[in-house]
Protein backbone atom coordinates (compact mmCIF):
# COMPACT_ATOMS: atom_id res chain seq x y z
CA UNK A 1 0.00 0.00 0.00
CA UNK A 2 1.90 3.36 -1.24
CA UNK A 3 2.06 5.62 1.47
CA UNK A 4 2.60 9.57 1.05
CA UNK A 5 4.04 12.22 3.31
CA UNK A 6 4.05 16.07 3.14
CA UNK A 7 6.75 18.10 5.02
CA UNK A 8 7.78 21.71 5.45
CA UNK A 9 7.28 25.19 7.22
CA UNK A 10 4.18 25.07 8.71
CA UNK A 11 4.18 28.86 8.91
CA UNK A 12 5.29 31.43 5.33
CA UNK A 13 5.24 35.56 6.16
CA UNK A 14 3.28 36.80 3.44
CA UNK A 15 4.93 37.99 -0.09
CA UNK A 16 7.19 34.68 0.53
CA UNK A 17 7.92 31.09 -0.78
CA UNK A 18 5.53 28.32 0.27
CA UNK A 19 7.47 25.24 -0.39
CA UNK A 20 6.66 21.73 0.57
CA UNK A 21 7.64 18.13 -0.32
CA UNK A 22 5.97 14.99 -0.75
CA UNK A 23 7.94 11.55 0.41
CA UNK A 24 6.37 8.44 -1.24
CA UNK A 25 7.12 5.09 0.35
CA UNK A 26 5.94 2.07 -0.67
CA UNK A 27 5.90 2.60 -4.15
CA UNK A 28 7.68 3.77 -6.77
CA UNK A 29 7.34 7.73 -7.89
CA UNK A 30 8.49 6.25 -11.80
CA UNK A 31 5.40 4.09 -12.21
CA UNK A 32 4.21 5.57 -15.18
CA UNK A 33 0.56 4.09 -14.54
CA UNK A 34 0.38 7.30 -12.12
CA UNK A 35 0.95 11.15 -12.00
CA UNK A 36 1.55 12.97 -8.49
CA UNK A 37 -0.83 16.05 -7.44
CA UNK A 38 -1.31 18.95 -4.64
CA UNK A 39 -4.49 19.47 -3.50
CA UNK A 40 -5.27 22.48 -0.34
CA UNK A 41 -8.39 22.74 1.52
CA UNK A 42 -8.63 25.67 2.69
CA UNK A 43 -10.05 26.24 6.60
CA UNK A 44 -13.66 25.09 7.06
CA UNK A 45 -14.27 25.05 3.18
CA UNK A 46 -13.89 23.04 -0.21
CA UNK A 47 -11.30 21.46 -1.52
CA UNK A 48 -9.06 22.95 -4.72
CA UNK A 49 -6.53 21.06 -6.76
CA UNK A 50 -3.53 22.56 -7.26
CA UNK A 51 -1.65 20.58 -9.91
CA UNK A 52 0.22 17.39 -10.99
CA UNK A 53 3.19 15.74 -12.29
CA UNK A 54 4.72 12.95 -13.85
CA UNK A 55 8.42 11.01 -13.14
CA UNK A 56 9.82 12.40 -16.84
CA UNK A 57 8.70 16.01 -15.45
CA UNK A 58 5.83 16.75 -17.63
CA UNK A 59 2.92 19.02 -15.25
CA UNK A 60 -0.14 20.54 -15.74
CA UNK A 61 -1.58 23.17 -13.31
CA UNK A 62 -4.62 24.72 -11.87
CA UNK A 63 -4.90 27.73 -14.20
CA UNK A 64 -5.95 30.16 -11.37
CA UNK A 65 -2.76 29.24 -9.47
CA UNK A 66 -0.41 29.02 -12.57
CA UNK A 67 1.00 31.93 -12.20
CA UNK A 68 2.83 31.30 -9.14
CA UNK A 69 2.65 27.72 -8.76
CA UNK A 70 5.47 25.21 -9.85
CA UNK A 71 5.76 21.56 -8.75
CA UNK A 72 8.99 19.58 -9.56
CA UNK A 73 9.62 15.47 -9.01
CA UNK A 74 13.12 14.23 -7.87
CA UNK A 75 12.96 10.41 -8.81
CA UNK A 76 16.15 9.87 -6.96
CA UNK A 77 14.48 10.53 -3.54
CA UNK A 78 10.95 9.47 -4.75
CA UNK A 79 9.93 12.57 -4.06
CA UNK A 80 8.10 15.35 -5.65
CA UNK A 81 7.57 19.06 -4.46
CA UNK A 82 5.50 22.50 -4.74
CA UNK A 83 6.44 25.34 -4.84
CA UNK A 84 4.01 28.64 -4.54
CA UNK A 85 5.13 32.22 -4.66
CA UNK A 86 4.23 35.31 -3.45
CA UNK A 87 1.87 33.95 -0.74
CA UNK A 88 -0.55 35.54 1.09
CA UNK A 89 -3.51 34.90 3.96
CA UNK A 90 -5.47 33.75 1.52
CA UNK A 91 -3.35 30.86 0.53
CA UNK A 92 -3.43 29.44 4.16
CA UNK A 93 -4.72 26.14 3.87
CA UNK A 94 -4.15 22.11 4.77
CA UNK A 95 -2.09 21.13 1.51
CA UNK A 96 -2.28 17.41 0.81
CA UNK A 97 -0.14 15.20 -1.76
CA UNK A 98 -1.42 12.31 -3.82
CA UNK A 99 -0.87 9.58 -5.93
CA UNK A 100 -3.41 10.28 -9.09
CA UNK A 101 -4.34 7.66 -12.10
CA UNK A 102 -5.45 9.85 -14.80
CA UNK A 103 -6.87 8.07 -18.41
CA UNK A 104 -7.60 11.15 -20.58
CA UNK A 105 -8.48 9.08 -23.39
CA UNK A 106 -11.40 7.95 -20.99
CA UNK A 107 -11.52 11.07 -19.31
CA UNK A 108 -10.51 9.65 -15.47
CA UNK A 109 -8.88 11.50 -13.34
CA UNK A 110 -9.01 9.87 -9.26
CA UNK A 111 -6.68 10.78 -6.10
CA UNK A 112 -6.49 6.82 -5.08
CA UNK A 113 -3.79 7.47 -2.20
CA UNK A 114 -3.49 10.86 -0.25
CA UNK A 115 -0.91 11.77 2.64
CA UNK A 116 -2.37 13.03 5.83
CA UNK A 117 -1.88 16.31 4.99
CA UNK A 118 0.53 19.72 6.52
CA UNK A 119 -1.45 22.28 7.85
CA UNK A 120 0.42 26.01 6.02
CA UNK A 121 -0.17 29.33 7.82
CA UNK A 122 0.44 32.51 5.94
CA UNK A 123 1.08 35.04 8.77
CA UNK A 124 4.29 37.85 9.64
CA UNK B 1 -14.34 27.88 -7.45
CA UNK B 2 -16.43 25.36 -7.06
CA UNK B 3 -18.32 23.95 -10.29
CA UNK B 4 -19.67 21.02 -9.32
CA UNK B 5 -22.79 22.52 -6.81
CA UNK B 6 -23.94 19.49 -3.80
CA UNK B 7 -26.35 20.59 -1.13
CA UNK B 8 -24.32 22.06 2.43
CA UNK B 9 -26.01 19.33 4.54
CA UNK B 10 -27.83 16.31 4.68
CA UNK B 11 -28.75 13.89 7.91
CA UNK B 12 -30.54 10.76 8.25
CA UNK B 13 -31.45 8.43 11.79
CA UNK B 14 -28.97 4.99 11.52
CA UNK B 15 -30.28 2.38 9.03
CA UNK B 16 -32.04 4.97 6.51
CA UNK B 17 -30.30 6.27 3.43
CA UNK B 18 -29.21 9.07 2.32
CA UNK B 19 -28.59 10.77 -1.07
CA UNK B 20 -26.06 13.36 -2.17
CA UNK B 21 -26.33 14.65 -5.46
CA UNK B 22 -24.36 16.37 -7.25
CA UNK B 23 -24.92 18.93 -10.74
CA UNK B 24 -22.28 19.90 -13.26
CA UNK B 25 -21.77 20.92 -17.11
CA UNK B 26 -21.23 18.46 -20.30
CA UNK B 27 -17.36 19.98 -19.41
CA UNK B 28 -16.75 17.75 -16.79
CA UNK B 29 -19.67 15.21 -15.58
CA UNK B 30 -21.27 15.18 -18.89
CA UNK B 31 -17.98 14.31 -20.52
CA UNK B 32 -15.52 12.96 -17.47
CA UNK B 33 -16.06 9.98 -15.11
CA UNK B 34 -17.18 11.13 -11.15
CA UNK B 35 -15.60 10.04 -7.95
CA UNK B 36 -16.47 10.68 -4.48
CA UNK B 37 -14.08 11.57 -1.70
CA UNK B 38 -15.23 11.09 2.44
CA UNK B 39 -13.40 13.43 4.90
CA UNK B 40 -13.89 12.22 8.51
CA UNK B 41 -13.37 14.77 11.04
CA UNK B 42 -9.82 15.56 11.58
CA UNK B 43 -8.75 13.05 8.53
CA UNK B 44 -7.80 13.24 4.89
CA UNK B 45 -9.58 12.89 2.29
CA UNK B 46 -10.39 9.00 1.02
CA UNK B 47 -11.61 7.85 -2.36
CA UNK B 48 -14.95 6.48 -1.56
CA UNK B 49 -16.19 6.16 -5.82
CA UNK B 50 -14.67 6.44 -8.70
CA UNK B 51 -15.16 6.30 -12.59
CA UNK B 52 -18.88 7.11 -11.50
CA UNK B 53 -19.97 3.82 -9.73
CA UNK B 54 -16.73 1.42 -8.31
CA UNK B 55 -15.72 1.25 -4.96
CA UNK B 56 -12.26 1.22 -4.29
CA UNK B 57 -11.39 -2.25 -2.16
CA UNK B 58 -12.28 -1.98 1.42
CA UNK B 59 -15.23 0.77 0.84
CA UNK B 60 -18.58 -1.08 2.23
CA UNK B 61 -21.35 -1.42 0.00
CA UNK B 62 -23.62 0.28 1.42
CA UNK B 63 -21.96 3.27 -0.42
CA UNK B 64 -22.81 3.41 -4.23
CA UNK B 65 -22.67 5.75 -6.93
CA UNK B 66 -24.48 6.45 -10.18
CA UNK B 67 -24.53 9.51 -12.87
CA UNK B 68 -26.96 10.44 -15.35
CA UNK B 69 -26.35 13.61 -18.18
CA UNK B 70 -24.70 16.33 -16.50
CA UNK B 71 -25.35 14.59 -12.59
CA UNK B 72 -24.39 12.13 -10.33
CA UNK B 73 -25.26 11.08 -6.97
CA UNK B 74 -23.90 9.39 -3.75
CA UNK B 75 -25.89 6.98 -2.11
CA UNK B 76 -25.58 5.81 1.43
CA UNK B 77 -27.73 2.80 2.63
CA UNK B 78 -28.12 1.39 6.12
CA UNK B 79 -26.78 4.56 7.53
CA UNK B 80 -24.26 4.13 10.59
CA UNK B 81 -22.89 7.13 12.94
CA UNK B 82 -18.88 6.33 11.51
CA UNK B 83 -20.35 7.85 7.93
CA UNK B 84 -20.99 11.33 9.68
CA UNK B 85 -18.01 12.94 6.97
CA UNK B 86 -17.73 15.62 4.71
CA UNK B 87 -18.30 14.28 1.02
CA UNK B 88 -16.84 15.80 -1.55
CA UNK B 89 -17.57 14.94 -5.72
CA UNK B 90 -15.26 15.62 -8.10
CA UNK B 91 -14.32 15.32 -12.21
CA UNK B 92 -11.98 16.36 -14.88
CA UNK B 93 -13.03 19.49 -16.14
CA UNK B 94 -11.84 20.26 -19.88
CA UNK B 95 -12.80 23.67 -19.52
CA UNK B 96 -9.22 25.96 -19.32
CA UNK B 97 -7.01 23.57 -21.12
CA UNK B 98 -8.25 20.85 -18.09
CA UNK B 99 -8.25 21.16 -14.60
CA UNK B 100 -9.53 18.98 -11.48
CA UNK B 101 -13.03 20.33 -10.21
CA UNK B 102 -14.69 19.10 -6.99
CA UNK B 103 -17.77 20.05 -5.45
CA UNK B 104 -18.63 22.07 -2.97
CA UNK B 105 -19.01 19.62 -0.19
CA UNK B 106 -21.84 18.27 1.70
CA UNK B 107 -21.40 17.22 5.47
CA UNK B 108 -23.56 14.08 6.49
CA UNK B 109 -25.06 14.31 9.92
CA UNK B 110 -26.25 11.00 11.77
CA UNK B 111 -29.25 12.08 13.95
Amino acid sequence: QVQLQESGPGLVKPSQILSLTCTVSHGSISNGAYCWSWIRQHPGKGLEWIGYIYHTGSDHYNPSLKSRVSISVDTSKNQFSLRLNAVTAADTAMYYCARTYYDSVWGSFRLDSWGQGTLVTVSS
Amino acid sequence: QSVLTQPPSASGTPGQRVTIPCSGSNSNIGTNTVNWYQVLPGAAPKLLIYSDDQRPSGVPDRFSGSKSGTSASLAISGLQSEDEADYFCAAWDDNLNGLYVFGTGTTVTVL
